[in-house]
């Protein structure tokens, strides 16, 4: 069983459309993120989700509005995509063991903006 | 403010050989610090983890030893395989009054083992 999935697993589109990638973890987590890789596959945090309630947001254009319906599952829509929108986009879902949280990633989705 | 600088690549070995990839680190407070492995068109696997100084985490023949006097979580592996060949990455995640569990992560290392 897939631990945590992410659909779509490659997305091409064109500049200007509005597309949504989603998110499900299976493993009863808390906690949920969104990580952006770029290029030259550096990663860095987006979004964070606990129970429900919106926990981090870095500085991310407003373009970009996660949601999520319930704890098991994180959704990115992304509006009037922009060609530097074109990274591969990792969710992940954690659980805190003491002060650590354990973070488990999904395969990733590739957008290509052209 | 947190950061993870990890050494460029990439790095290129022959089988067998020794593997070091040195990751130091910049935190307030106490940090956790993994490291991560991607493998190519995959997503991220935890590799190990350690959570205090002097803690040393270890798997699949990979370790590292948080080093708090040096800032370090330098990754090693005594014989490389080409199948470890991959996308490394050493990240931290800093306890504090709101921990949030975000990674920061190095700019990752590509291990690629030769046969």
């Amino acid at each position: 069983d897939t631990a945590v999935s992410q659909t779509p697993k490659y997305l091409v589109t064109q500049m200007g459309n509005d597309k949504s990638i989603k998110c499900e973890q299976n493993l009863g987590h808390d906690t949920m993120y969104w990580y952006k890789q770029d290029s030259k596959k550096f990663l860095k945090i987006m979004f964070s989700y606990n129970n429900k309630e919106l926990i981090i947001n870095e500085t991310v254009p407003n373009r970009f509005s996660p949601k999520s319906p319930d704890k098991a599952h994180l959704n990115l829509h992304i509006n009037s995509l922009e060609l530097g929108d074109s990274a591969v986009y990792f969710c992940a879902s954690a659980h805190a063991e003491g002060a650590t949280y354990e973070q488990y990633f999904g395969p990733g989705t590739r957008l290509t903006v052209t | 403010g947190n950061s993870v600088t990890q050494m460029e690549g990439p790095v290129t070995l022959s089988e067998e050989a020794f593997l070091t990839i040195n990751c130091t680190y910049t935190a307030t407070g106490y940090p956790s610090l993994f490291w991560y492995v991607q493998y190519p068109g995959e997503g991220l696997q935890l590799l190990l983890k350690a959570t205090k100084a002097d803690d040393k985490g270890s798997n699949k023949g990979f370790e590292a030893t948080y080093r708090k006097e040096t800032t370090s979580f330098h990754l090693e592996k005594g014989s490389v395989q080409v199948s470890d060949s991959a996308v490394y990455f050493c990240a931290l995640s800093n306890y504090g009054s709101s921990n949030t569990g975000k990674l920061i992560f190095g700019q990752g290392t590509t291990l690629q083992v030769k046969p």
